[in-house]
């Protein structure tokens, strides 16, 4: 069955730091999938971005950008001049081309102070 | 948009009570998706459907049960409720038209707090 791992599981930086977020996955397919969502206080699972398995391209988006390396099974997500807003919970989830089951990674509850 | 509607949004049982969790996907979404999150925890994924069949089904407790209704609606039942029941329950639709790798859309969950 697939795995994820998120080492952190708590991390505290000052505005406008950049911060990088770990994510090391385990599965048998060749075919699977990548994502990153973010849940802030209120709760609620907000999607930020998929991958797929034979897409190694890196991808900026704004502050945010992700880097995919199936050679150390990672996929880590950089936030780049952290601000407040981005205080949340981020997990790293897997699913394979077979398998309802998505996976999540424990969490990393990541605090921007001011 | 349209975004995948859950109601209620919060609910008190008691223990051993009886509870149902709807879930409206977004329009087309063809799968469905229940997950558990305790306090603390990742997401854990329960059932999900694909077109009104059950397609997967992972640590849901044989006290719950759930369906996806002909308007592509789910509900998820849970009896015989227990305190470690209690957590935040939320539903995800997808157009997966029999594939996975999309992204799934996750409503706001429904916080079942268990007395």
């Amino acid at each position: 069955a697939q795995k994820v791992t998120q080492a952190q599981t708590e991390i505290s930086v000052v505005e406008k730091e950049d911060v990088t977020l770990d994510c090391v996955y385990e599965t048998r397919d060749t075919t699977y999938y990548l994502f990153w969502y973010k849940q802030p206080p209120s709760g609620e699972l907000v999607f930020l971005i998929r991958r797929n398995s034979f897409d190694e391209q890196n991808e900026i988006s704004g502050r945010y950008s992700w880097n995919f390396q199936k050679s150390t099974s990672s996929f880590n997500f950089t936030i780049t001049a952290s601000q407040v807003v981005d205080s949340a919970v981020y997990f790293c989830a897997l699913s394979e081309e077979f398998n309802n089951d998505m996976r999540f990674g424990a969490g990393t509850r990541l605090t921007v102070k001011p | 948009a349209a975004g995948v509607i859950q109601s209620p949004r919060h609910l008190i049982k008691e223990k051993r009570e009886t509870a149902t969790l709807k879930c409206y996907p977004i329009p087309r979404h063809d799968t469905v998706y229940w997950y558990q999150q305790g306090p603390g925890q990742d997401p854990q994924f329960l059932i999900s459907f694909y077109e009104k069949m059950q397609s997967d089904k992972g640590s849901i407790p044989d006290r719950f049960s759930a369906q996806q209704f002909s308007d592509y609606h789910s509900e998820l039942n849970m009896s015989s409720l227990e305190l470690g029941d209690s957590a935040l329950y939320f539903c995800a639709s997808t157009l997966n038209s029999g594939r996975n790798g999309g992204e799934l859309f996750f409503g706001e969950g429904s916080r079942l707090t268990v007395l």
